[in-house]
């Protein structure tokens, strides 16, 4: 099936530091979404993006749609240990019997080094 | 509130059995979607139940088919599972309708794997 060309596959970096990944497709999405999963769980929703060129934070974490509506990325700020894990892009399309389905990046693994 | 809450959380089944999994919403979401995530890849999308009918079906064959019942709570059903069928299985709930954006709360999955 289709998924969305996310970038990096993995980071290792060092606490303190920020971090960035990206999520591009070829086709149009009205909603881009941001989660993360950690071993043994399900995605947890980060952020919601309804809008082109919506920037949104929430903590430590900032999301933007891009203008296209074809990219979005996430950027993390400071990063801490607990802040390592998998994280996903996903485009959702609303309307014209298509507005259920989300469709993901294969993640980004962020390892952090304390 | 309690989330979504997924049985069994692993199972181990032999090619050509049956398997069916289990699903309760999160309270408050009448809208029941499932999704398989292979080994290092992302979740893709099976079919969405709203109303107790399919609203929607990805890439993936009849032998996969779903219920959802009136309390919003749903089931997977895989017939004759085959060896690319082990992955785990996550069930998400929302309250959106056939319209809308739909923000999903998933559960933590049901892992299968077939021998």
């Amino acid at each position: 099936g289709q998924q969305l060309n996310q970038s990096p596959q993995s980071m290792f970096i060092q606490e303190g530091e920020d971090v960035s990944m990206n999520c591009t497709s070829s086709s149009i999405f009205n909603t881009w979404l941001w989660y993360k999963q950690d071993p043994g769980e399900g995605p947890v929703l980060l952020i919601a993006l309804y809008k082109a060129g919506e920037l949104t934070s929430n903590g430590r974490l900032t999301a933007q749609f891009g203008i296209t509506r074809k990219d979005s990325f996430l950027n993390i700020s400071a990063s801490i240990p607990s802040d390592v894990g998998i994280y996903f892009c996903a485009g959702q399309r609303v309307g014209g019997g298509s507005n259920y389905k989300l469709t993901f990046g294969k993640g980004t693994l962020l390892t952090v080094n304390p | 509130e309690t989330g979504v809450t997924q049985s069994p959380t692993h199972l181990i089944k032999t090619r050509g059995q049956q398997v069916t999994l289990r699903c309760s919403s999160q309270s408050g979401h009448n809208t029941v979607s499932w999704y398989q995530q292979a080994l290092g890849q992302g979740p893709q999308f099976i079919f969405q139940y709203y109303r107790e009918e399919e609203n929607g079906r990805g890439n993936f064959p009849p032998r996969f088919s779903g219920l959802q019942f009136p309390n919003y709570s749903s089931e997977l059903n895989v017939n004759a599972l085959e060896l690319d069928d082990s992955a785990l299985y996550l069930c998400a709930s929302s309250t959106g309708t056939t319209s809308g954006a739909n923000v999903l709360t998933f559960g933590a999955g049901s892992r299968l794997t077939v021998l």
